[in-house]
């Protein structure tokens, strides 16, 4: 399987703390790209990190990509009650559909 | 700007009864479009994809079917629904000039029960 795979399942954190979930992937990528998904509703682009690059940063997003260990992470800083959601990656390997995986369920406590 | 549509919302059907799931996109040309299904609590299963009308590609073997009769209108269908239907169905697109990025643009889903 091409998707990715997020790490943990689950994480529960307090406002203002940051949160950080990992995803592994199997094959060689072009990009890969970070998805969130509220309860109930469709999938969200969050930030696409391309195979050239180890890090980027949008808002309080920070992700980063290391393709020798074919992992990435995307760290949330100083979360909110809002960002509470499940996340999801996805390794972007040029067929013309992403795969995901099972996403991490973040839930940030007021 | 770029906008995806999707409907009902919410869908209650009996075991055996047809299937008929719509969505369109508007605001863009020659869109790629996939149908994926999310059982409860889990990840999303790539159902369908197309690139064109009348191309559609299946990724699983199941009892549902897709077609695409208009560039930017998507239909997920059965003819005869089963319990194991019963799931979230999410729509989207993405541009078909895709450079070097495949982002994808998700419709507000449909609830599907199957009673």
């Amino acid at each position: 399987s091409q998707q990715g795979e997020e790490d943990p399942q689950a994480l529960s954190i307090q406002e203002g703390e940051n949160a950080t979930m990992n995803c592994s992937y199997k094959t060689s990528i072009n990009n890969l790209q970070w998805y969130r998904q509220n309860s109930g509703r469709g999938l969200v682009h969050l930030i696409l990190i391309r195979s050239n690059e180890r890090e980027k940063h949008s808002g309080r997003l920070r992700v980063t990509l290391d393709t020798s260990k074919k992992s990435s992470s995307l760290l949330i800083t100083a979360s909110r009650a809002a960002d509470t959601a499940s996340y999801f990656c996805a390794p972007d390997t040029g067929r013309r559909a992403l795969t995901f995986g099972s996403g991490t369920r973040l839930q940030v406590q007021p | 700007s770029q906008t995806i549509h999707q409907w009902p919302a919410t869908l209650v059907q009996p075991v055996g009864s047809p299937l008929s799931l719509e969505c369109t996109v508007e605001g863009t040309s020659n869109p790629n479009l996939y149908w994926y299904r999310q059982a409860a609590g889990r990840g999303l299963q790539l159902l369908f994809y197309s690139v064109g009308i009348g191309q559609i590609s299946s990724e699983v073997p199941q009892n549902l079917s897709a077609s695409r009769p208009q560039d930017r209108q998507f239909i997920l269908s059965s003819k005869k629904l089963l319990l194991s239907d019963s799931g979230f169905y999410l729509c989207a697109w993405s541009a078909r000039d895709r450079g070097y990025s495949n982002i994808q643009y998700f419709g507000a889903g449909t609830r599907l029960s199957v009673l």
